[in-house]
């Protein structure tokens, strides 16, 4: 049973580009979950995706949007890089049911020049 | 504001040295508080949910208690292989949604 896979593993981008993380859900899981960690610190959440549907979102500008398809897997879009957006991007999958754990995948690497 | 403060930020440790972790936690309501450790450039792996005070996990070395303000993650005669950083997030009660608001982690160091 594969777990939460995303892609790419790392990725370089410089200031004013455009970047698009991809995810795919572990099996039987229909809510993504998506995650900022900055080196050295816990992970930020940033929005939540259920039913392709954008159901909660973090502290993050504009910038970070999403996408949710109907076999469940996700893109998140960040436009116009700034060097803070450097981080691990995380995935994390779930179902849609209370009390939900949600299982993270290993993760993009992210470098912005 | 959802908070979660963890201590100490980083722990070194002898092999076989027994030590907690601490997750001190405020949330207008408690719909469960999640341990995950994690590996250097990987991403969080799963280790305990807890959902209500007085509540006890254990897995191997690994044992995780919940009181109405704090968790703790208790490590008994910890193996090098047991060196991470570990992860306390908690979970509210919302109208909609099921976000994880994060601890810094606590970065163990076992030493062999």
């Amino acid at each position: 049973d594969a777990g939460v896979t995303q892609s790419p593993t790392h990725l370089i981008k410089t200031r004013g580009q455009q970047v698009t993380l991809r995810c795919s859900p572990k099996s039987g899981h229909d809510t993504v979950s998506w995650y900022q960690q900055a080196l050295g610190q816990g992970p930020q959440f940033i929005f939540q995706y259920y039913e392709e549907e954008e159901r909660q979102r973090g502290n993050f500008p504009d910038r970070f949007s999403g996408h949710q398809f109907p076999n469940y897997s996700s893109e998140l879009n960040v436009n116009a890089l700034l060097l803070g957006d450097s981080a691990l991007y995380l995935c994390a999958s779930s179902t849609g049911t209370s009390r939900d754990t949600q299982y993270f995948g290993p993760g993009t690497r992210l470098t912005v020049l | 504001e959802d908070q979660v403060t963890q201590s100490p930020e980083a722990l070194r440790l002898q092999e076989g040295e027994s030590s907690s972790l601490n997750c001190s936690y405020t949330v207008s309501g408690l719909r469960g508080l999640f341990w995950y450790r994690q590996d250097p450039g990987k991403g969080p792996e799963f280790l305990f949910t807890l959902y209500s005070a007085g509540e006890e996990k254990e897995k191997e070395r690994l044992k995780a208690t919940l009181t109405k303000k704090e968790s703790f993650l208790h490590i008994t005669a910890p193996k090098p292989e047991d060196s991470a950083t570990y992860l306390c997030a908690v979970q509210a009660w919302e109208t909609s949604g099921s976000r994880l608001t994060f601890g810094e982690g606590t970065q163990l160091t076992v030493n062999p």
